[in-house]
């Protein structure tokens, strides 16, 4: 079993609809939770951090994390064409190393 | 916010040579970096973590003697590929932890080609 799981996608959606990402994990020692946006050829960039259960916001984006259930959720409120690109979820465990796991991520096309 | 700066950004190379990708942190100080490969329509996967002054730690299954890293400076890191074959062709991505913020940035990536 994969230490997380990720819906590949493709996922296509119109301008403006509310687009909902997940992963689940299997790995009790993750810790903390974000969320990365990769436009193609890309480096990924920071999009939500949290390390607790519960929801986190930021503008359009809010972060779920469900511990108990081990499930992690991205919503994108009204969603740009510009919002166009893979997005990630990684996990890091609670020691020093600072090593993130992440998802094989889901590829999302916000349509005009 | 802190930049990462990758280079090349796109190289190609015969197989058999060696290739050297650079990483640096061009605002802060970075303790430790970070190197990924991430294959087309795949997720990053961690080759090592290297601490400024001392060797590289690799993962599971990365060739250390192949795939060289060095972190000479708070500044830069390295990864050499040496003796480069065509299934080595793949985007590597470095990361930096900051010491101040305690925040991981990403590069831009760094597309390699073996043919």
């Amino acid at each position: 079993q994969k230490e997380v799981e990720q819906d590949p996608g493709p996922l296509s959606v119109p301008e403006g609809a509310i687009v909902s990402l997940n992963c689940t994990y299997s790995n009790s020692a993750f810790q903390y939770f974000m969320w990365y946006r990769q436009y193609s050829r890309k480096g990924p960039e920071l999009l939500m951090y949290t390390y607790s259960s519960g929801n986190k916001e930021d503008g359009r984006f809010t972060a779920q994390v469900d511990k108990s259930s081990k499930y992690i959720s991205l919503f994108i409120r009204d969603s740009q064409p510009s919002d166009s690109a893979t997005y990630l979820c990684a996990y890091e465990g609670s020691g020093s190393a600072r090593q993130l796991t992440f998802g094989s991520g889901t590829q999302l096309t916000v349509l005009p | 916010g802190a930049v990462v700066s990758q280079h090349p950004s796109r190289v190609i190379c015969k197989s058999g040579t060696s290739v050297k990708i650079e990483c640096r942190s061009l605002d802060f100080q970075a303790t430790t970096m970070f190197w990924y490969r991430q294959f087309p329509k795949q997720s990053l996967m961690l080759m090592a973590t290297s601490n400024e002054g001392s060797k590289a730690t690799y993962e599971q299954g990365v060739e250390k003697d192949k795939f060289l890293i060095n972190h000479a400076s708070l500044t830069l890191s390295t990864l050499t590929v040496t003796s480069a074959h065509p299934e080595d062709s793949s985007f590597y991505i470095c990361s930096a932890l900051t010491g101040g913020s305690n925040t991981i940035y990403f590069g831009e990536g760094s597309w390699l080609t073996v043919v």
